[in-house]
């Protein structure tokens, strides 16, 4: 089965930094991976996702991520935080169901605080 | 553009009592997922349909959990007999065929069940 590990359950940073948030993936075959993005109170917003076209993939709100299969590593990161960016990030990778449905299997979290 | 919406948004109840939330997809997805989510962790899958074909369930579904689609449009999860450990945000997805090949969803706000 497919599965993702983010490094980091908790990234601060401050206003115009770097954002750097890490996910490596496990997988048996191709990975489609993804990046959802977590508000308080609400539910999981799309970012961006790689379906292997293009390693570098650009997202919504300014964020990108690189797909590296030598490091199976799949990093979110954006060149200037923003106090609207303070949320939890989720990786995800596709896993195939028994019916043959993928279905997304997600990371544990990281909560992005930005520092004013 | 109407997204995923589900009903209700906060429930509260004592332990034991039977809860039922509701998700409506987007309107031309014929695929909807169920996922949990506790505290500080990231989605769990729960279950998975096909129109109103009940795909798959993960192991995380006791027999106190049980998931309907019965025309192909929305969907209800209800838990029978609530425990402490149910509480959780259930969150439901969507998405069509040719997204359904990524694995990429759509997903609604939650319903977060506190149970006392």
């Amino acid at each position: 089965a497919q599965s993702v590990t983010q490094l980091g359950s908790h990234v601060s940073v401050s206003e115009g930094a770097l954002v750097l948030l890490r996910c490596n993936y496990s997988s048996s075959v191709p990975p489609y991976l993804f990046w959802y993005v977590q508000y308080p109170n609400q539910g999981l917003q799309l970012l961006l996702k790689y379906t292997s076209a293009a390693t570098l993939v650009k997202g919504i709100n300014g964020f990108e991520a690189e797909f590296k299969k030598s490091e199976t590593s799949f990093h979110l990161t954006k060149p200037s935080a923003h106090m609207s960016d303070a949320a939890e990030y989720f990786c995800a990778v596709s896993d195939k169901g028994i019916q043959g449905a993928q279905k997304l299997v997600f990371g544990q979290g990281t909560r992005l605080t930005i520092n004013p | 553009d109407t997204g995923v919406s589900q009903d209700p948004r906060h429930k509260i109840t004592k332990r034991g009592q039977n809860v039922t939330f509701r998700c409506d997809p987007i309107s031309e997805h014929n695929r909807l997922y169920w996922y949990r989510q506790t505290l500080g962790q990231g989605p769990e899958f729960l279950t998975y349909f096909q129109n109103e074909a009940q795909l798959e369930k993960s192991r995380l579904l006791s027999d106190r959990f049980s998931a309907e689609r019965p025309k192909g449009s929305f969907s209800t999860l209800e838990i029978q007999r609530t425990e402490q450990g149910d509480s959780a945000m259930y969150l439901c997805a969507s998405s069509t065929p040719v997204q359904g090949v990524t694995g990429e969803l759509f997903f609604g706000e939650g319903s977060r069940l506190t149970v006392l």
